[in-house]
């Protein structure tokens, strides 16, 4: 097994311009959930998955869209970006109420 | 807002048992208890969770006491690769399911 890869592990964006950050999990898991992390901080949580179909809003979700078309595959799409959104991306997958297994993260910077 | 209260640091020495506690006073009956850990800036990485009773693995012992309100993560035998941050976190329940939300956890630093 892969566990939840993220994809892409680094990337640079100029203000204003739009990217998905990828996430894939190939342990069925229901649950998958989006955090960032900025430096020195704890993780916040920006959006959250039930299941295929179904996504909820975290604590910061704003300027962030999500999607669950698969069980397995969980994109995160930044619609204009900005210089507050740097920050590293960490993606996460769980099923029913065990603990939830995370991606190696994707540093986004956006200067 | 995280349900949690932790001390923000600790200290331990190599080789003793590492002590974390965690206040969840308004846990509710059918709340589990998680514990995380992030070394640096890898991942986040699931330790145990239980819900009433004490549990162990091969990582961590988890102790929570008969009311539910703190509990406490054993780290038996420390090394230093076991300096992190490490979460203690209630699950908290939200209308589509049950979203995790981490809090600032304590900084276990474990000195040679």
């Amino acid at each position: 097994n892969a566990g939840v890869t993220q994809t892409p592990k680094f990337q640079v964006l100029k203000t204003g311009q739009s990217m998905t950050l990828q996430c894939a999990q190939d342990m069925n898991h229901e649950y998958m959930s989006w955090y960032r992390q900025d430096p020195g901080m704890g993780l916040r949580l920006i959006h959250y998955s039930v299941g295929a179909g179904i996504t909820d809003q975290g604590e910061v979700p704003n300027g962030y869209n999500v999607s669950r078309s698969t069980t397995e595959d969980f994109p995160l799409r930044l619609l204009s970006a900005a210089p507050s959104q740097t920050s590293v991306y960490f993606c996460a997958s769980r099923r029913q109420t065990y603990g939830y297994t995370f991606g190696s993260g994707t540093r986004l910077t956006v200067v | 807002d995280a349900k949690t209260t932790q001390p923000p640091s600790m200290d331990c020495a190599e080789g003793r048992a590492a002590n974390l506690p965690c206040n969840h006073s308004t846990i509710s009956g059918n709340e589990y208890v998680y514990w995380y850990r992030q070394i640096h800036s890898q991942g986040p990485q699931y330790i145990i969770h239980g819900l009433k009773n004490n549990e162990t693995n091969e990582m961590a012992s988890l102790i929570i006491t008969e009311d539910r309100k703190s509990s406490t993560l054993i780290l038996p035998h420390a090394t230093l690769r076991d300096t992190a941050v490490y979460y203690c976190i209630v699950r908290v329940a939200d209308t589509g399911g049950f979203k995790t939300i981490f809090g600032a956890g304590t900084r276990l630093f474990v000195k040679a």
